[in-house]
């Protein structure tokens, strides 16, 4: 199994709502990532978990909240977003360490209305 | 902050053209990472080039890190439809922990 998973496909929530983006691989990598990409622009790094533990928050706003629950899950749950983080929210593994290559999830499509 | 830059943004190409897509960093980089992303899909790896003045081929795509390790390329000979895509490449600038993306190409075949 070399996938990682991504749900929902889609997302469309209000400013007040409370959701959460879900991703899975079972590769038995120990680096997860979330990344935000804007159309016709390149992914941004938004957190990172190695071995379990937060090791990279690149500034993100705190209605941005990242857990992982084992070496396989990472969520990304959202509260009070703005229109401005409608964006494709992307998973992404690696075996170990930051840099080695990375294999991404499908992502999701968020818009936030 | 520290960015890799790519050349050229955008790439129209005739089927059966060769095309080319340039990387530069201002600080030297560990390792070059090559991705590939089509319309409405996610990024795919490539390739890593890891060595001064390493050159690596993939069927039609052929991969450069340069010497002093802060400029890259992807050269595609003979472009085919499949070819459509966004191609970005990412590096991990000076002392970063973590990979930067550089801005990517956008590249269009035409039948």
């Amino acid at each position: 199994d070399t996938e990682v998973t991504q749900t929902p496909k889609h997302l469309v929530m209000g400013m007040t709502n409370k959701k959460s983006l879900k991703c899975e691989q079972h590769m038995g990598h120990r680096a997860m990532y979330w990344y935000k990409q804007k159309a016709k622009k390149p992914p941004e790094l938004m957190f990172v978990y190695s071995y379990e533990k937060l090791s990279i928050n690149e500034s993100v706003p705190s209605r941005f909240s990242p857990e992982c629950p084992n070496s396989s899950l990472l969520n990304l749950h959202l509260h009070a977003l703005q229109p401005e983080d409608s964006a494709l929210y992307l998973c992404a593994s690696s075996r170990q360490s930051t840099n080695e290559k990375l294999f991404f999830g499908s992502g999701t499509q968020l818009s936030v209305l | 902050g520290q960015q890799v830059m790519q050349i050229p943004q955008y790439q129209h190409v005739q089927e059966g053209e060769d095309f080319t897509t340039y990387c530069n960093s201002s600080t030297t980089l560990s390792n070059i990472q090559w991705y590939k992303q089509r319309p409405g899909g996610h990024p795919v790896f490539l390739i890593q080039l890891v060595k001064s003045g390493e050159v690596k081929k993939q069927k039609r795509l052929t991969f450069q890190f340069g010497e002093a390790k802060k400029n890259s390329s992807l050269h595609i000979t003979a472009t085919q439809t499949t070819d459509v895509g966004t191609y970005f490449c990412a590096g991990s600038p000076g002392s970063a922990r973590q990979l930067t993306f550089g801005s990517g190409t956008q590249l269009t075949v035409l039948p």
